[in-house]
């Protein structure tokens, strides 16, 4: 089946610093999706991108469907300590939804 | 919006016993809603979609006698572990779309199952 390599699995960063992330596949995807999962909860959609090429934002965040539409990356800039959680890619294509199997990011502050 | 609510929880059972998760969509209709197990420091992993008013499909390995779904509405979907184990521990986890957005799953807060 359609597989998710994401990267990296943890990152220890400073506050203030920026965040980057990104998930690849061997397969091509129609939609790209990010989301941010705290401990005990359901994952929360930050990014929905929907065209090869497309750039989003959301705050201080941003993310990008790659042009061949096997990546994506997310960016997170000036993070701050709320920013700490697991952030999953999420891809669809002709299959359901599947996940990375997460970036986990901690802030110090 | 898209809030997505889950109930119970947390809930403790013991062996053998069933236990029914509720999954609401509370301010869209979901034409579809997805259910997905999570074990702890894992990924989601999906057990089945379910559309309003069909059958489930489920994913290979779930065993669809064991964990019931019913999706009678477009804004309620149940999850039925029946005779459970301890190995069923998890964390439950439901996600619904919206009709006009159909590759966007919006997820609840996740049920905690313990079965001693």
């Amino acid at each position: 089946g359609q597989q998710l390599n994401q990267s990296p699995q943890s990152m220890f960063i400073q506050e203030g610093e920026d965040v980057s992330m990104n998930c690849t596949s061997s397969s091509i995807f129609n939609t790209w999706l990010w989301y941010k999962q705290d401990p005990g909860e359901g994952p929360v959609l930050l990014i929905a991108l929907y065209k090869a090429g497309e750039l989003t934002s959301n705050g201080r965040l941003t993310a990008q469907f790659g042009i061949t539409r096997k990546d994506s990356f997310l960016n997170i800039s000036a993070s701050i300590p709320s920013d700490v959680g697991i952030y999953f890619c999420a891809g669809q294509g002709n299959t359901p939804l599947v996940f990375g199997k997460g970036t986990r990011l901690s802030v110090i502050a | 919006g898209a809030v997505v609510s889950q109930h119970p929880s947390r809930v403790i059972c013991k062996s053998g016993t069933s236990v029914k998760i509720e999954c609401r969509s509370l301010d869209f209709q979901a034409t579809t809603m997805f259910w997905y197990r999570q074990f702890p420091k894992k990924s989601l992993m999906l057990m089945a979609t379910s559309n309003e008013g069909s059958k489930a499909t489920y994913e290979q390995g779930v065993e669809k006698d064991k964990f019931l779904i019913n999706h009678a509405s477009l804004t309620l979907s149940t999850l039925t572990v029946t005779s459970a184990h301890p190995e069923d521990s998890s964390f439950y986890i439901c996600s619904a779309s919206k009709s006009g957005a159909p590759y966007e799953q919006y997820f609840g807060p996740g049920t905690r199952l313990t079965v001693t």
